[in-house]
């Protein structure tokens, strides 16, 4: 099985612009899960999707955005980018919804903003 | 709230040596899971071994076992036969209802 990829590898924007991730889940995965990783805060949890619908949410302000579409891959999309936004951005995929079920990683996004 | 603590920012082991990276937890949950990752320099993270909370045997993965102790909230990840191929950043990662909660990562350098 093909695992979870993750769409552009390396993206570089200016402030104020906004960006578009893509994440395509491991075949028959219906939950994504999207998580923020930078040196000074660590790896932190944005949200997850489950058929669509997005089921839980991390403490991050209304600029960060996803969604999830029916073939279970799921787009993040981050709008006014600021210089703090600049993080690997990793999506993970399960079987099912929540934590309690192993999630595979994608290779991550690298996000730079100047 | 719930708390990853890996007191260990850094360990270094030689090959084919033994090794124990430790992580202690908080939380009031009763259904959750553990699990250890590892992040090469290619940042791609990799499951290693994955513990259910209510199960009192410790998990096993070749090389890789833990030592989960429920009552202290303590879940140690030990390395056998270490390999040069093991050195990367470990994240200790209880998984609950709704998300993983990550540590801050221990760096594991292994010697030839």
């Amino acid at each position: 099985k093909a695992g979870v990829t993750q769409t552009p590898r390396y993206l570089i924007k200016t402030r104020g612009q906004q960006v578009t991730l893509s994440c395509s889940p491991i075949s028959g995965h219906r939950s994504v899960s999207w998580y923020q990783q930078t040196p000074g805060q660590g790896l932190q949890f944005l949200f997850e999707y489950f058929s669509e619908t997005q089921r839980n949410k991390g403490n991050f302000p209304g600029r960060f955005s996803g969604r999830q579409f029916s073939n279970s891959r799921s787009e993040m999309n981050v709008s006014t980018l600021e210089l703090g936004d600049s993080a690997l951005y990793l999506c993970a995929s399960s079987l099912t919804t929540g934590a309690t079920d192993t999630q595979y990683f994608g290779p991550g996004t690298r996000l730079t903003v100047l | 709230a719930q708390t990853v603590t890996q007191s260990q920012p850094e360990m270094s082991v030689q090959e084919a040596e033994t090794v124990t990276l430790s992580c202690t937890y908080d939380t009031s949950e009763s259904d959750y899971y553990l699990f250890w990752y590892k992040q090469p320099p290619s940042r791609q993270m990799i499951l290693v071994i994955r513990q259910e909370a209510y199960k009192q045997q410790n998990a096993t993965e070749n090389r890789f076992s833990v030592n989960f102790q429920k009552a202290a909230k303590s879940f140690s990840l030990k390395i056998s036969d270490s390999q040069l191929g093991d050195a990367a950043m470990y994240f200790c990662a209880p998984g609950y209802t709704d998300k993983l909660i990550f540590g801050t990562g221990t760096r594991l350098q292994v010697f030839p």
